[in-house]
């Protein structure tokens, strides 16, 4: 069964430096996501990427952060200068289209730790 | 802004018991609402997807209801097993427009199943 992947499942970075999450989507999908979750809190939507271009983030989707699918099946999400706060485990998610029909499927995180 | 709560925070039942999971958000104006399993320190598995329009859903031993006007919805899981221990979400998305693509999560219901 296809499946949504992420790598690495744990990455410790101090603080201040950039961070690439990588993804790869179930191939046939076209929408993309990154979402997060703080340790004992709930997860949160960080992005949602269509046709190449951001179609909505949050607001903790600042300039810190960017994304960016460099070819057909990867998808990335970058923070440039990394803080304590951005400590969580970052989920990556994909579906078929845009409508509402469809499921999010989710990948298995990477974890992030910022010392 | 839509709040999704889960009540309870954690659940304990013996095997072979029926039980039912609660999901409350605040905001009728949804899409479709999305229940999914967390094991500890893994990724979301996508368990059932309830459209607005529907009053349930079925797989297995699982059954999701939908009842959008009083803004809830049941996790019914028949017969447990230990294999169903984990911490089970559900997810709301809205009505097409802004905000439209992401989920708004609960904070969950950890469930274990004793043998």
């Amino acid at each position: 069964e296809p499946e949504v992947t992420q790598t690495p499942s744990h990455q410790v970075t101090q603080m201040g430096q950039e961070v690439i999450l990588r993804c790869v989507p179930i191939s046939n999908h076209l929408y993309f996501y990154w979402y997060r979750q703080i340790l004992g809190q709930k997860v949160e939507f960080l992005v949602s990427f269509y046709n190449n271009e951001i179609s909505e983030k949050s607001e903790i989707f600042d300039d810190q952060f960017s994304v960016e699918r460099p070819d057909g099946s990867n998808f990335t999400l970058k923070i440039r200068s990394t803080k304590l706060e951005d400590s969580a485990m970052y989920f990556c998610a994909s579906s078929e289209t845009g409508s509402g029909g469809y499921e999010q499927y989710f990948g298995p995180g990477t974890r992030l730790t910022v010392t | 802004k839509q709040e999704v709560t889960q009540i309870p925070a954690a659940l304990s039942v013996p095997e072979g018991e029926n039980l039912v999971l609660n999901c409350s958000f605040t905001d009728s104006a949804i899409y479709n609402l999305q229940w999914f399993r967390q094991d500890p320190g893994k990724g979301l598995t996508s368990l059932l997807l309830i459209q607005s329009s529907q009053r349930e859903q079925t797989s297995g031993r699982l059954n999701a209801s939908l009842d959008k006007s009083s803004g809830r919805s049941t996790l019914y899981i028949a017969a447990s097993q230990p294999g169903d221990s984990a911490t089970y979400l559900c997810a709301v998305r809205p009505v097409a427009g802004a905000g439209s693509y992401q989920l708004t999560f609960g904070k969950g219901t950890k469930l274990s199943v004793i043998p």
